[in-house]
């Protein structure tokens, strides 16, 4: 069975600053996807940044870019110039290529503060 | 394009009692999961459908949790008899296929007394 770890429960960080959310999981898998989605305060989960474990790149989407480590297990999510609009509930997510199942994380708050 | 609809937003029951959330999917969309929240930890993904056919139920508490998605497209997720640990958020999502990406609905909360 996969799991995912996000061992940072909370983190804030001020308005135009970089911060770094961490996520290790375990697989035995050698083919899988890796996600990053953003639950704000009282609205929907959305996803912000995909990681398909055969690139080698790393995955990045404006502000929003990826440290993927696959031999550590590392997939860590790197927010460039924070905006309040970056608060929320994130979670890190697996996904085996066998199945379409995704396998979340207990999440990180970030809080962005002017 | 209209997003993943679900209702109610809020349920408040008892133990013992009953309760059914609805699920419209994005248009179009074959694949359609049901995933339980609970306050402080990760979706917990309960139930997937491919069009009307059962993919995955492993995680579903079968002697308490039924879902269909009849015509393959609405779904519904049924508690019978509710019990205190469930008390959740209830979050639809769907994708256009399997491994696409998954667009997730606003939740249901479920609170038992």
């Amino acid at each position: 069975a996969q799991t995912v770890t996000q061992s940072q429960p909370e983190m804030s960080v001020q308005e135009a600053e970089t911060v770094t959310l961490s996520c290790t999981y375990d697989t035995s898998e050698n083919n899988y996807y890796l996600f990053w989605y953003k639950q704000p305060p009282s609205r929907q989960m959305i996803l912000v940044i995909r990681q398909e474990a055969y690139k080698q790149q790393n995955a990045t989407e404006n502000r929003f870019s990826v440290n993927f480590q696959k031999a550590a297990k590392s997939f860590s999510l790197k927010i460039s110039d924070s905006q309040l609009g970056d608060t929320a509930m994130y979670f890190c997510a697996f996904m085996k290529l066998s199945s379409s199942k995704l396998t979340f994380g207990t999440g990180t708050r970030l809080q962005v503060t002017l | 394009e209209a997003g993943v609809a679900q209702s109610p937003r809020y349920k408040i029951i008892e133990k013992r009692q009953s309760v059914a959330f609805w699920c419209n999917p994005i248009s179009g969309h074959a694949t359609l999961y049901w995933y339980q929240q609970i306050l402080g930890q990760g979706p917990k993904l309960l139930i997937q459908f491919q069009n009307n056919g059962v993919v995955d139920d492993s995680q579903l508490p079968k002697d308490r949790f039924s879902a269909e998605r009849l015509k393959g497209v609405d779904s519904t997720l049924k508690i019978q008899p509710a019990k205190l640990e469930d008390s959740a958020v209830y979050l639809c999502a769907s994708s256009p296929s399997r491994y696409n990406e998954q667009f997730f609905g606003p939740g249901t909360r479920l609170t038992v007394l």
